[in-house]
């Protein structure tokens, strides 16, 4: 059973930084694209960013480029989003998901975990 | 950016009855190569994350029910719930993943009339 896992969130200061981590388990994590989506409280999804299976190809939404970065570490079957100069439009819920490839939507879902700017 | 358009943003149907909704892309998400329509819907019921139901536009998830298909081709996309059941109140999101970023339509909330 595919299992995502995500932790790393809660409340930080505009501003500041927040490293968000998504165990894996229950398929070969080295062998799928990993997702990043958000949902701000009582809001619709956003992408943010994915990763290929080597971590050698990643993409990003605009809202995010140059302040989030995503990685993978595949020995440890986790995935990484590390976010900087964070502003309240990053409140929201933050989920991981899985493709099995770069022509795929992301298929399973981790069940998210809140991250909070303010001060 | 494809900008994703849902409609309506809300949907009351009667138990046993047809649900549609509809989603409209900014541009063609129709892949030439492969003759495939990269268009995803997703079913999020309250303090639940996601799930996929269809993808390529029409192509059913496993164990999603039958009562529930995806046409479509080209920019204009519908998801359609044959029969409605109490369990499918949700959010209903489609979702391009032709190009990215790969964008959400907006959501439409899905009740019982």
């Amino acid at each position: 059973e595919v299992q995502l896992v995500e932790s790393g969130g809660g409340l930080v200061q505009p501003g500041g930084s927040l490293r968000l981590s998504c165990a894996a388990s229950g398929f070969t994590f080295s062998s799928y694209w990993m997702h990043w989506v958000r949902q701000a409280p009582g809001k619709g999804l956003v992408w943010v960013s994915r990763i290929n299976g080597d971590g050698s190809s990643t993409s990003y939404a605009d809202s995010v480029k140059g302040r989030f970065t995503i990685s993978r570490d595949n020995a440890k079957n986790t995935l990484y989003l590390q976010m900087n100069s964070l502003g309240a439009e990053d409140t929201a819920l933050y989920y991981c998901a899985n493709a099995p490839g770069h022509k795929n939507p992301p298929d399973s879902w981790g069940q998210g975990t809140l991250v909070t700017v303010s001060s | 950016d494809i900008v994703m358009t849902q409609s309506p943003d809300s949907l009351a149907v009667s138990l046993g009855e047809r649900a549609t909704i509809n989603c409209k892309s900014s541009q063609s998400i129709l892949y030439s190569s492969d003759n495939k329509n990269y268009l995803a819907w997703y079913q999020q019921k309250p303090r639940q994350p996601p799930r996929l139901l269809i993808y390529w536009a029409s192509t059913r998830e496993s164990g999603v029910p039958d009562r529930f298909s995806g046409s479509g081709s080209g920019t204009d996309f519908t998801l359609t719930i044959s029969s409605l059941q109490a369990e499918d109140v949700a959010v209903y999101y489609c979702q391009q993943y032709y190009s990215t970023p790969y964008t959400f339509g907006q959501g439409t909330k899905l009740e019982i009339k």
